[in-house]
């Protein structure tokens, strides 16, 4: 058991760029949740995977997110035309279905300038 | 909609001293209920859980927390703290169990810093 990894760790990018993060859950874990952490704050759901399907999203996730999980593995986290208003820490966590318990990865935090 | 209410922001304790981290919770149902710790840059680590049982629940590196329902409470204890210690530490409560969503809502967290 490797635990969650997010890669990559950090990102910087400029306004308007497009950005992709990565996240590796626990391999046998079938639930994939993306979360946004801000300074100061608490993270906030973004939406979550049972194994490929994309159940919730959100309102935080606006259209210029896009979340996929193929073959429910790995899932991918995509931000299309940056704003600074997006720089935060995005956390990944994975769990067993009616297992409450979620394990998160580290994190990416991104920086928009 | 559930949501979770960590009264103090920043919490500073002399090394050795106990400590008490609040957390009170908005939820209709019986929650699940978590505390992590969050070091500079890191990830999550979970302390410790409480889903049903013993409202006394012991964690990881010394600390317990106590679920009141009647008070909508989730406090964290440590006896005596470590200047390792230091970090932030958040609450959360899992949404929705019974119908199979899962996802946390977290309180902004509580900072704490150890005196030497």
């Amino acid at each position: 058991d490797t635990g969650v990894s997010q890669d990559p760790r950090h990102k910087i990018t400029k306004r308007g760029q497009n950005v992709t993060f990565r996240c590796d859950p626990i391999s046998e874990h079938n639930r994939l949740y993306w979360y946004r952490q801000t300074l100061g704050q608490g993270p906030e759901f973004l939406t979550y995977f049972q194994n490929e399907a994309q159940l919730e999203k959100s309102r935080l996730l606006s259209d210029r997110f896009s979340a996929e999980r193929p073959k429910g593995s790995f899932s991918t986290l995509e931000i299309q035309r940056t704003e600074q208003g997006d720089s935060a820490m995005y956390l990944c966590a994975s769990s067993l279905v009616l297992r409450e318990t979620q394990y998160f990865g580290p994190g990416t935090r991104l920086l928009v300038l | 909609a559930q949501s979770v209410t960590q009264p103090d922001i920043h919490i500073t304790v002399s090394e050795g001293a106990s400590l008490e981290l609040r957390c009170n919770y908005s939820y209709g149902a019986t929650p699940y209920l978590f505390w992590y710790v969050q070091s500079p840059g890191q990830g999550l680590q979970l302390l410790l859980k409480y889903f049903s049982g013993d409202t006394l629940v012991q964690g990881i590196k010394g600390f317990e927390a106590e679920f009141k329902r009647s008070q909508s409470s989730f406090n964290l204890r440590k006896p005596s703290v470590h200047w390792s210690d230091a970090a932030e530490y958040f609450c959360a409560v899992v949404e929705d169990h019974n119908t199979n969503a899962g996802k946390s809502t977290f309180g902004d967290g509580t900072t704490l810093t150890v005196k030497p």
